[in-house]
Parts: structure tokens; sequence; C-alpha cells
């Protein structure tokens, strides 16, 4: 079956510190990936859209500027947490679809993020 | 943000029992999707029914659609200690694979 692969799956940073998370399809091709979060407890968030060769596309809410998503090639988007701050740790999951074939959309393993 | 409800919010069964859990959504869709997750672990895709479909099976799942009243509901049958988990329903309205997620509903089986 189709692999989406995370990485790290966790990570612990100082205050005031970027932490790049990467997302590739390990045997796929994605022109979309999507970034989304999730705090303790609570549901899975969408957070953006990740464009192959384009900008993301970001819900509302979400700080382009504080959350860069950098999509350049078709297997791999990341992630990047600048300026971390500790409201900033949670759990951090992409997922990714086949742009040619018509199924669900596959979901990385996650990276927890703790802002120390 | 959030495309809907999920409900209970948390459900306690013994193993053994069935355990159904609800999803409501607010807009129209393309598909929709239930997941489980373990605590602080990633999630496992469970199963797809898109929006001309009813009713899907897959072993001890049952999923249920109805658009008209955008609703869904998961079944698990013949419930184990094994199934404890959180359970979200996650919606597509554009089969882009754009997921917008539930609540969720936390169930725990008792052994």
């Amino acid at each position: 079956g189709a692999v989406v692969s995370q990485h790290p799956s966790w990570v612990i940073c100082k205050s005031g510190t970027s932490v790049k998370i990467e997302c590739r399809s390990l045997d796929f091709q994605a022109t979309t990936m999507f970034w989304y979060r999730q705090f303790p407890k609570q549901s899975l968030m969408l957070m953006a859209t990740s464009n192959e060769g384009s900008k993301a596309t970001y819900e509302q809410g979400v700080e382009k500027d504080k959350f860069l998503i950098n999509h350049a090639s078709l297997t791999l988007s990341t992630l990047t947490v600048t300026s971390a701050h500790p409201e900033d740790s949670s759990f951090y999951i992409c997922s990714a679809r086949d742009s040619r074939r018509n199924t669900e959309a596959f979901f990385g393993q996650g990276t927890r993020l703790t802002v120390v | 943000s959030q495309q809907g409800e999920e409900d209970p919010q948390a459900l306690s069964i013994q193993e053994g029992e069935n355990a159904t859990m609800n999803c409501s959504y607010k807009t129209s869709i393309n598909n929709l999707q239930w997941y489980r997750q373990n605590s602080g672990r990633g999630l496992v895709h469970l199963i797809l029914i898109r929006s001309n479909e009813r009713e899907k099976h897959s072993g001890r799942l049952r999923v249920t659609l109805d658009t008209s009243k955008k609703s869904s509901s998961l079944l698990i049958t013949a419930s184990r200690a094994a199934d404890t988990a959180s359970y979200f329903c996650a919606t597509d309205a554009s089969n882009t694979g754009k997921l917008i997620f539930g609540q969720g509903t936390t169930l725990q089986v008792k052994p």
C-alpha cells in the first residue's frame, strides 16, 4: 500500500528556534499534501494545503509566516515552524494522496513537537 | 475549522458488546472516512464511503451514510479491548484528499 513517511517522529527544541518537519510520499507522486495539527485530547485541524511548485494555501487563522511550507518536488513537502514558542507544542501530521489514483489520502506517522 | 460533531464524545463498553459512533457534518461531501487513533499515535484509515453509497462493511466494521441528514455512523461489532482508541470521521468535499475532521469519539473497551 501507499506509504507516507514523516520525519522526525518527535523533536524537542528551545523557544525561539525553528524546526523543520518532512513529509515524503515513498511510492507515489503527490501534487498536493496536507498539514494538520492536533493538540492533546483534541481533533485534527487542517493547517494548510501544500501545492507542488506553488504557494501553499493556509486555513483561516494559520500564520503563513510562522508555518512555512515548501513543496519542491512531487514526493516531498516540508513544514518549518519558525521562532517556535511553547504554545506551538503539538502533534503535527501530514497526508498525501496519489495524484493519479482516486483513493484515500495516506497519513504520515506524525511529529510530536515540544518547545521548551 | 471543524466540519461537524461526533457523538458520543466518550463511550465505555464491555468486551463483546457493539459500539456505535455517530458523525454529523455541515456541507455537501464527496466522501466520508473513518479513522482510528491510538493515544499519541498516528492515524489508521478504517473505511471510506462515497456520497453515492449508503452502507459499507469491512470485517467487524459497518459504516452508514445518510446524505439527506448529513450524518454517518460507525458500528464496531463484537468489540475487543484492542479496539480502545479515539475514532474520527473526516469529510472530503472535493475528492482532493483535503479532510475536515470531526471532534472524535473516545472508545474504551473493558476486558
